[in-house]
Order: structure tokens, then C-alpha cells, then sequence
């Protein structure tokens, strides 16, 4: 079946260290997204990429950091420089990319839950 | 800047009555319009879309959803509500204008619980 996959569903992390959140997709998108989940917010985008090797910050970027180097793969990793990590997180893809038509939904993985302490 | 609002954190209703759940945006262009639902621990599935054409549109489970320009809103309906309805709605819009990309920006997320 094709679908987003998300490595590992908890994560339990100590103050001060860098953690990196997986996700990987086999739909042959073209666009990936991370958002980040708290309650009574909603969703807010952290990063999103259009096409290999390339990416842009979204809403909230400051404290983390994204690569792309392969079509089916979007890491994001959450640094110590983020003040309040603790989340839920995630992943989406989508089929539009390069600023296209932009009327696909969003595919999304079932997220990762990250607890720092 | 495009944006939404759910008004109403949490929805009660009884099973078997109709159920709605309030969406209105803001986009300097015209709108794509997504509803979305989450059930717990999981990530969203995509229940609709408004892209052009006819106002009301129908999706999955049984949900449709209109839209209304003059009003700026996109309530998602659904006549006879189930239990297994309870569930995180979430409203998603993003401008036909926009040049960055698919990027939606989503409600706060409405909880509905419907009680048998």
C-alpha cells in the first residue's frame, strides 16, 4: 500500500539534545510538509518542500532544520535551539509541486510524538 | 495572509440528529477549501474539497460540506451523525493566488462528540 510512513511514534528526548524525526513517502509526490500539532492550535507548517534539494521555511522555522535529498525522504530535525519541542508532529505530501495548481489534498503520516524533558 | 476560523472548540450532539461544524476564511484571492478529520493519535484524512463549481460538495463518510462566498464560510455537514463521527475536524484553506506552493494553513481544529 502506498502511504506516509513515520519513524518512530514516541520519542523521549533530554533538554539540550538534537533529535531527528523521520519520514518517508512511496506515493511518488512531488511536495512534502512538516507541521506541528499542540492543542487548541491546530496545525502550524515548519517546513515544506517542492522538489529534490530544495526547501522553505514555513510559519515556524526558527529551531529547526529540513533536508531533501531524496524524492521519497523529508528529515526534520528538531534542534536545541527550539524553546518548546514538545509536540506532536507531521509529516504530509502531496502531488503538486513547483507551484502548481495547488487543489490536491494533503496525504499525511501518522505523526510522531515528541516529549523533551 | 490567508487564514481560518472554527469558532467552536467542541460540538455535542446526539446520535442520529444532524451535525455541523463551523468553518469562515480569509484570503485576499479566490479559495481552495479542505476538510480534514483526525482521530486520536493519528494523522488527518482528508474528507472534501471545494475547488470551483457547484457550492455544495459531497466527500467521504457521508459528509458534505457548502460553500458561501458572501459569507466567507464552509460549514461541513452531515445529516445523521454516528458515534463513530467523534473525532478533531479541521478546516484547511489556501489561495488560488498564492505563488508559494500547495501550502494550506489549517483551523484550530473543532472536536465533535456525539453521544449515542
Amino acid at each position: 500500500d502506498g502511504g506516509i510512513t513515520q519513524s518512530p511514534k514516541y520519542l523521549f528526548r533530554k533538554e539540550g539534545q538534537n533529535v531527528t524525526l523521520s519520514c518517508e513517502q512511496n506515493l511518488n509526490h512531488d511536495a512534502m510538509y512538516w507541521y506541528r500539532q499542540d492543542p487548541g492550535q491546530g496545525l502550524r507548517l515548519i517546513y515544506y518542500s517542492q522538489i529534490v534539494n530544495d526547501f522553505q521555511k514555513g510559519d515556524i522555522a526558527e529551531g529547526y532544520s529540513v533536508s531533501r535529498e531524496k524524492k521519497e525522504s523529508f528529515p526534520l530535525t528538531v534542534t536545541s535551539a527550539q524553546k518548546n519541542p514538545t509536540a506532536f508532529y507531521l509529516c504530509a505530501s502531496s502531488p503538486v509541486g513547483g507551484g502548481g495548481r495547488g487543489n490536491s489534498p494533503l496525504h499525511f503520516g501518522n505523526g510522531t510524538r515528541l516529549t523533551v524533558t | 495572509a490567508q487564514s481560518v476560523a472554527q469558532p467552536e472548540d467542541q460540538v455535542n450532539v446526539a446520535e442520529g440528529n444532524p451535525l455541523t461544524v463551523k468553518c469562515t476564511y480569509s484570503v485576499s484571492g479566490n479559495p481552495y477549501l479542505f476538510w480534514y478529520v483526525q482521530y486520536p493519535n493519528r494523522g488527518l484524512q482528508f474528507l472534501l474539497k471545494y475547488i470551483t463549481g457547484d457550492n455544495l460538495v459531497k466527500g467521504s463518510y457521508g459528509f458534505e460540506a457548502e460553500f458561501n462566498k458572501s459569507q466567507t464560510s464552509f460549514h461541513l455537514k452531515k445529516p445523521s451523525a454516528l458515534v463513530s463521527d467523534s473525532a478533531l475536524y479541521f478546516c484547511a484553506v489556501r489561495d488560488m493566488g498564492e505563488a508559494a506552493g500547495n501550502k494550506l494553513t489549517f483551523g484550530g481544529g473543532t472536536r465533535v462528540l456525539v453521544k449515542p
